[in-house]
């Protein structure tokens, strides 16, 4: 069984402050991570994958990844009140199917 | 391009009633996925399809049966509809390779059973 932790929160941030939402999975075959953002009533729609150790950042976000402690995580610089959704990590192996955890809300007040 | 179409948006059934909910894509996408999605909860695969005339069993099957008879379209009957059934129900199109799997999710149909 394929285990995703996530926690659910919500977290809480103002406006402008970094979020970090985090991501530890069980699969050691895993070989990439996506990170989707599901707004609510809304479908989940994809905003980072990484899949190499370190660092991969695009524009806001940044998705860090060590796969000797089996973590990912996603950073979200000057946080939006549009970026309030709840963000759902994915593992993948290779095998045609995305692993989903849970997700972690994430609430940014003005 | 419409993307991924799912209909109906809503439906509400009664115990032991039967439906198909009807999912397309447009994308020429070879695999197709149907998961269900409970308040609070990630995504739970039910079946998905690498091609056409290809179905597997995801996570959480038992209930439901797919096809996939043409690229397009990969429909998911209900038999016999049950209130734990009550889900919102999500069909994504994607590619996948040895290291990359990206869905492209539809708008979701809304399912209660009463």
């Amino acid at each position: 069984q394929k285990e995703v932790e996530q926690n659910s929160g919500p977290l809480s941030v103002p406006e402008g402050a970094i979020a970090s939402l985090n991501c530890t999975y069980s699969d050691r075959g895993s070989q990439s991570f996506f990170w989707y953002r599901q707004y609510s009533g809304k479908s989940p729609e994809l905003i980072m994958f990484i899949y190499s150790n370190g660092d991969k950042e695009d524009g806001r976000f940044t998705a860090q990844l060590n796969k000797a402690s089996q973590y990912v995580s996603l950073l979200i610089r000057d946080s939006q009140p549009s970026d309030s959704a709840t963000y759902l990590c994915a593992p993948y192996s290779g095998y045609s199917t995305l692993t989903f955890g849970k997700g972690t809300m994430l609430l940014v007040s003005p | 391009n419409a993307g991924v179409t799912q209909t109906p948006k809503f439906r509400i059934l009664k115990i032991g009633q039967s439906m198909t909910l009807q999912c397309t894509q447009d994308m020429n996408h070879n695999y197709m996925y149907w998961y269900r999605q409970d308040p609070g909860m990630g995504l739970k695969l039910i079946y998905y399809s690498v091609g056409a005339g290809i179905t597997d069993k995801g996570e959480v099957p038992n209930g439901y049966n797919v096809s996939r008879s043409t690229t397009e379209d990969f429909p998911l009957r209900l038999e016999l509809a049950a209130p734990s059934q009550t889900s919102v129900y999500f069909c994504a199109g994607g590619l996948a390779g040895a290291a990359y799997n990206e869905q492209f999710f539809g708008p979701g149909t809304r399912l209660t059973v009463l």
